[in-house]
């Protein structure tokens, strides 16, 4: 199976500022997907990311809070964009198996924000 | 909105006890079920998956059970050990590719 890193795991942000997180897979995957998970919360998927298309963004999430870029089949970077404490969360990324039913996690990035 | 829930937030059970959790779900339409394993500080690890047409699906040590009737899914872990404390998620698939995840479940294993 394919593996999948996030980098940074962890940070701490200031208010205001933006991060971006990125999304490493050792093969290549047509759908890749960003999710947030909230403390004690499960997963609430924020947008799928396709390779040369824009991503679809799920209700309440929009491109300018959220942006994602996917410049190619093996990559994919999500931006926490004019931070606040409510956007603490761990934030992850996952693909779509061969099937495209079942999705692989990577490891999370875990931001906090003050 | 549709979703998918869990009864249990929280499991406790006896080292070599069988676990059993369990998930409702209410999008008749979903077709294919998953469980996943998250623990402290990793991402979510697949368990074992099942597809609409079927109603039990065994894995090593872990079973599920899925009840169309009463849109109801189960995990059962046979022999639990300490290292099954985590997190269980039951997740839909609604079609094109989307999962929709349950609350959650935390599972403490004693020893």
């Amino acid at each position: 199976s394919a593996v999948i890193s996030q980098k940074p795991s962890r940070d701490i942000c200031q208010r205001g500022t933006s991060l971006t997180i990125q999304c490493q897979v050792d093969s290549q995957v047509t759908m890749m997907f960003w999710y947030r998970q909230q403390p004690g919360q499960s997963l609430t998927l924020i947008a799928t990311a396709n390779q040369g298309s824009e991503a679809t963004y799920e209700s309440g999430f929009v491109i300018d809070k959220f942006p994602i870029s996917r410049p190619n089949l093996t990559f994919s970077t999500l931006t926490v964009s004019n931070m606040s404490p409510e956007d603490s969360s761990i934030y992850l990324c996952s693909l779509a198996g061969s099937k495209r039913d079942t999705q692989y996690f990577g490891p999370g990035t875990r931001l906090t924000v003050l | 909105g549709e979703s998918v829930g869990l009864h249990l937030p929280t499991l406790s059970v006896q080292e070599g006890d069988n676990s059993i959790i369990n998930c409702a779900y209410s999008n008749s339409a979903s077709d294919y079920f998953i469980w996943y394993k998250q623990e402290s500080g990793k991402g979510p690890q697949f368990i074992i998956d099942i597809r609409s047409n079927m109603d039990k699906r065994q894995g090593q040590r872990v079973t599920v059970l899925l009840n169309k009737t009463v849109k109801h899914l189960s995990l059962q872990i046979a022999a639990t050990q300490p290292g099954d404390s985590a997190v269980y998620f039951c997740a839909e698939n609604r079609g094109y590719s989307t999962l929709t995840f349950g609350k959650g479940t935390m599972l403490l294993v004693s020893p």
